[in-house]
């Protein structure tokens, strides 16, 4: 089956450093997502990409959706206290009439102040 | 108001036990899932519901019987639980036409 490999699965910074995580497939995607999950919470989106090559920010946020479609990159600038939790990224495919995202295993940011 | 709800928060219970989890939706999605995330943090699709009919069943054990009664409610029902059960299961529904999944906050499962 598909599989996403997440990469780092963790890091610990200081408030203020840029941090940077990826996400590999063994299989193309036609679009990926970047979500957040806070601590005692549910994922929440924080990127959509839906082209090759395509660049997009959400603030101090930005991610790539790689040329292959293969991969895509997350980056986030300056980072403070709350960007603290476990981000994931995620390759969204039709199957029939079903949509399914599946996950890659995640990327822990612990930021200290 | 909340998007997607789901009760229990937390259901601690005894080995062999039949539970279940309810999840609804106030988005007027048409799809719904199921997801499961180990110790490890992996989030890993169960089920699939598309307009109450089951889309998706990712190789579950047959313990675990999904039951979408209508479009805002998909619950999940678990018989006979195992320790290996321990886990935190999401609800999540997403509109037909779009890629976005909104979460529940999730119920936390402890089997003893």
């Amino acid at each position: 089956g598909q599989q996403l490999n997440q990469s780092p699965q963790s890091m610990f910074i200081q408030e203020g450093e840029d941090v940077s995580m990826n996400c590999t497939s063994s299989s193309i995607f036609n679009t990926w997502l970047w979500y957040k999950q806070d601590p005692g919470e549910g994922p929440v989106l924080l990127i959509a990409l839906y082209k090759a090559g395509e660049l997009t920010s959400n603030g101090r946020l930005t991610a790539q959706f790689g040329i292959t479609r293969k991969d895509s990159f997350l980056n986030i600038s300056a980072s403070i206290p709350s960007d603290v939790g476990i981000y994931f990224c995620a390759g969204f495919t039709y199957n029939t009439n079903a949509g399914k995202s599946t996950f890659g295993d995640g990327t822990t940011l612990t930021v200290k102040p | 108001d909340t998007a997607v709800s789901q009760t229990p928060k937390y259901l601690v219970t005894q080995m062999g036990n039949d539970k279940s989890i309810k999840c609804e939706q106030n988005l007027g999605h048409d799809t719904m899932y199921w997801y499961k995330q180990d110790s490890k943090k992996f989030l890993k699709i169960m089920f699939s519901y598309n307009n109450k009919e089951l889309i998706i069943n990712e190789t579950v054990p047959n313990r675990f019987s999904p039951k979408s009664p209508d479009k805002a409610h998909l619950n999940l029902h678990i018989n006979s639980l195992e320790l290996g059960d321990s886990a935190v299961y999401f609800c999540a529904s997403r509109d037909g036409g779009a890629y976005e999944q909104y979460f529940g906050p999730g119920t936390r499962l402890t089997v003893t």
